[in-house]
This record gives C-alpha cells, sequence and structure tokens, in this order.
C-alpha cells in the first residue's frame, strides 16, 4: 500500500521560505506525478504544482514566481520550496500522487497533511 | 472563486439519495474527466470516484459520478451518517494546463 508523509517545520516567519518534504513508501517514485494542494483553515483545496518523476514540473500560475518543487528518486522523496511567504500561505499542506492513464489525471494517494502557519 | 462551482452544502435523512453538482466550462469539464474527492473531518481528501465515474477499490457502489458537457454529478444514494463529509470535484483544465477544484459542499446528514 503506498504512503505518502509530509515533514516540515509548523510554524514559518513572514518572507521566509517554506520548506516541506514528502516521503513515498510502499510504492514506486516511477511514473507519477508528485504534487503539492494546500488547504487554508476553512476553504477548498488549491493545487500548488507537482513534479514529474522524471523532474519535470508544472506549477500553478497564481504561485509559480515562488514555487520550486524537486524530487529526489534515490530517496523517494519529494520536496516544496515556498519563498516570500505571507499570512496568506498559512494552510494545511498536502502531498498526492498524481496518476494519469487516457481516461484522465487524478490524484490517488495523499499524505495526511502538515500544518503551516505564517507568523512572526 | 474556485474555477468549478459546485453548491456550498447539501443535506439528506438516512437512506435517502442526494446528488452534488459541478459546473464548469468548455477548457475543464467540457474536454476533461471528473473525478471526485471525500473529506471526512480532520482527514486528507480521498479519491472517491475517478474518470467520470469509476470507483477505486473499496469505495462503495453506492457512490456514483456522471457527466454531461460541462457539468458533472456525484449521487450517494442509501444516505448513512458517516456519508457527512466535504466532497469536491475536480479535473484538468486546458487553460490552465493543471488540475482545478470546486470549492467544495458540505454533505450534513440530517
Amino acid at each position: 500500500q503506498v504512503q505518502l508523509q509530509e515533514s516540515g517545520p509548523g510554524l514559518v516567519k513572514p518572507s521566509e521560505t517554506l520548506s516541506l518534504t514528502c516521503t513515498v513508501s510502499g510504492g514506486s517514485i516511477s511514473g507519477y506525478y508528485w504534487t503539492w494542494i494546500r488547504q487554508p483553515p476553512g476553504k477548498g483545496l488549491e493545487w500548488i504544482g507537482y513534479v514529474y518523476s522524471s523532474g519535470s514540473t508544472n506549477y500553478n500560475p497564481s504561485l509559480k514566481s515562488r514555487v520550486t518543487i524537486s524530487v529526489d528518486t534515490s530517496k523517494s522523496q519529494f520536496s516544496l520550496k515556498l519563498s516570500s511567504v505571507t499570512a496568506a500561505d498559512t494552510a494545511v499542506y498536502y502531498c498526492a500522487r498524481g496518476e494519469q492513464n487516457p481516461g484522465g489525471y487524478y490524484f490517488d494517494y495523499w499524505g495526511q497533511g502538515a500544518q503551516v502557519t505564517i507568523s512572526s | 472563486q474556485s474555477v468549478l462551482t459546485q453548491p456550498p452544502s447539501a443535506s439528506g435523512t438516512p437512506g435517502q439519495r442526494v446528488t452534488i453538482s459541478c459546473s464548469g466550462s468548455s477548457s475543464n469539464i467540457g474536454s476533461n474527466s471528473v473525478n471526485w474527492y471525500q473529506q471526512l473531518p480532520g482527514t486528507a481528501p480521498k479519491l472517491l470516484i475517478y474518470n467520470n465515474n469509476k470507483r477505486p477499490s473499496g469505495v462503495p457502489d453506492r457512490f456514483s459520478g456522471s457527466k454531461s458537457g460541462t457539468s458533472a454529478s456525484l449521487a450517494i444514494s442509501g444516505l448513512q451518517s458517516e456519508d457527512e463529509a466535504d466532497y469536491y470535484c475536480t479535473t484538468w483544465d486546458d487553460s490552465l494546463n493543471g488540475p482545478v477544484f470546486g470549492g467544495g459542499a458540505k454533505l450534513t446528514v440530517l
């Protein structure tokens, strides 16, 4: 059974860089779109971006200037860096596995989520 | 403001059939398949329906999905108290070149 687990600081100061890592276990990291999604308090889900197992990336245009997502296949991990954070970036951050088949694209496995608060 | 439009809430009594709608446009639902996620309180979203109408292993057949044109629907039959959750639709958007979500619908079992 594939499992994903987020890790990283729960508190980040404004203007600094938020860094999270997702560790994948129980399955191969190859051939999938490794994705970050966030959910501000009391709000809906927002796609941040993904890194394919080959290293190619795709980011939400609204966050593109501040986001970097990378993958380390040797460690079965992928990471998120979000720079110049503000209080508006306070959210639960989820990592997820993106699967693409001829029928479509969907997230079939999710991490439990990491609460990140932006505050001085 | 979400790209996909869902009603903010839905409700039903145990045993009833409830539907949740999801409206989009030609660049998203109109040209791509729709997926649905269930988010129980305090937990991560869980894939409920993928490729418009397919259920992952373990999802009861009380849950079904459909799509027509630029809209999609999630139907839950034989409503149970444990179905009380937030439900999100999502699909790929060709203009954004990425996935987009609905704002979520909170289902209350009365």
